[in-house]
């Protein structure tokens, strides 16, 4: 079966970095992505990555290894903003999205 | 600026009423979506379309079906709703090029059924 594993809660502190991390196991790949979602609004898209190694955009970088089936993103400077739930994505063989659960991400002053 | 709308951002029906969910995008996309997003469960794909008049079952189409009569519309039809389809119901829509394409998602309908 298809599967994407992401923890489920993370807490942390405004100003400081937090890593999220996402395994899978697809029946094949062709690229991950990842949204960010607030409470009661819809996923926007953040990142994606189909090659190895570590897209940065601003605060936010996201990182794959394709061999191991694992991703994270990556937050700088934590904001009370950031408070938010991120989607970890896969694209299947099929291109069809396969998602994971999301991380509760809690910021605290 | 992208869009996606949804007709309704909160729905309650009662079990057995036909109930019609409609998305409207004005991106020109060719691709739309239909997903249910439940606590604790990753968005589940229900339906989707690559074209007017075309549809494709996702991974839980039972009690469901669709309609694409426009490019830029695309409904989700509950034919007869039951309570386990009370849920957050999110559309998207994404362009043609399948290689990094990105889904743009509409705010939700959150429905309850009763």
């Amino acid at each position: 079966g298809q599967n994407i594993d992401q923890p489920t809660e993370m807490t942390a502190t405004e100003g400081a970095i937090v890593q999220i991390n996402c395994t899978y196991q697809t029946s094949g790949f062709n690229g991950l992505f990842w949204y960010q979602q607030h409470a009661g609004e819809a996923p926007t898209f953040l990142s994606y990555n189909v090659l190895d190694g570590l897209e940065e955009k601003g605060r936010f970088s996201s990182f794959l290894s394709r061999s191991k089936g694992y991703s994270y993103l990556l937050l700088k400077e934590l904001q009370m903003k950031d408070s938010a739930s991120y989607l970890c994505a896969v694209k299947d063989s099929n291109y069809q999205l396969i998602w994971g659960a999301g991380t509760k991400l809690i910021i605290k002053p | 600026d992208v869009k996606v709308t949804q007709s309704s951002r909160y729905l309650v029906k009662r079990t057995g009423e036909k109930v019609f969910l409609e998305c409207v995008q004005d991106m020109d996309h060719e691709n739309m979506f239909w997903y249910r997003q439940d606590p604790g469960l990753g968005l589940r794909l229900i339906y989707f379309s690559y074209d007017v008049k075309m549809k494709e079952k996702g991974d839980i189409p039972e009690g469901y079906s669709v309609s694409r009569e426009k490019k830029e519309r695309f409904s989700l039809i509950l034919e007869s709703a039951s309570t386990n389809q009370t849920s957050m119901y999110l559309c998207a829509s994404s362009p043609t090029d399948r290689e990094s394409y990105e889904q743009y998602f509409g705010p939700g309908t959150r429905l309850t059924v009763t």
